[in-house]
């Protein structure tokens, strides 16, 4: 069956560290794979997009890598804030079907003081 | 939340009656769909739709119906709301350039099915 894993729920850190976290799929083909951020009670909000062929994405603090031959992503904000605070989604474009995008679960990342 | 709107924002309904919810974009997108959102589950795909009375079906589509009528406005209809859809209902466009697609989302509007 098809799934998207992302590493655990919630992730704590401190202020100041690197958080990562993962997005891990099964049974996918991926031509790219997308990251947002969800705030309490606000919809998903687009952050970055990588392709299959592009191993390393950045956008200021925010990092991205994929791994086709791990079937993973992962999404590294550096020098965290309290404002980084949110759950972060996953989402992966299929190559092949009608209905394209498909989401992770999401974790909450929570960034201590 | 990209020029999307959404109503009404809550609703708490009974078992058994019709609800519609309302999606309004206003700059011209193509591709509008409609989402539920639940724990455990993440975002899960009901109906999407390519044009005006152009429409197809997602992941978990039973118990749902769309229309589409005008570029604008895409509407969900719970035929008969059940408890099983109380959740959280988001509704995006995507822009599509370059082979690729992002969505964009609207608020939210939570649904109470008593």
């Amino acid at each position: 069956s098809q799934k998207i894993e992302q590493n655990s729920e919630a992730l704590n850190i401190q202020e100041g560290k690197t958080a990562t976290l993962t997005c891990n799929y099964t049974n996918y083909s991926p031509a790219y794979l997308q990251w947002y951020r969800q705030d309490p009670g606000r919809g998903p909000v687009f952050l970055l997009l990588i392709r299959e062929n592009e191993k390393e994405k950045r956008k200021e603090r925010l990092k991205v890598t994929f791994d086709t031959t791990l079937k993973q992503s992962l999404f590294h904000i550096t020098a965290s804030q309290p404002a980084d605070s949110a759950t972060y989604l996953c989402a992966l474009f299929n190559q092949t079907g009608a209905n394209n995008l498909f989401f992770g679960t999401g974790t909450r990342l929570t960034v201590i003081p | 939340d990209a020029g999307i709107t959404q109503s009404p924002r809550h609703k708490v309904t009974e078992t058994g009656t019709p609800v519609t919810l309302r999606c309004h974009q206003t700059e011209n997108h193509r591709y509008m769909y409609w989402y539920r959102q639940d724990p455990g589950h993440g975002l899960r795909l009901i109906h999407y739709s390519y044009g005006v009375k152009d429409t197809d079906k997602g992941e978990v589509s039973d118990g749902y119906s769309v229309s589409r009528s005008k570029t604008e406005d895409f509407l969900l209809t719970l035929e008969s709301a059940t408890s099983s859809q109380t959740s959280v209902y988001f509704c995006a466009i995507s822009e599509r350039t370059g082979g690729r697609e992002t969505q964009y989302f609207g608020p939210g509007t939570r649904l109470l099915v008593l």
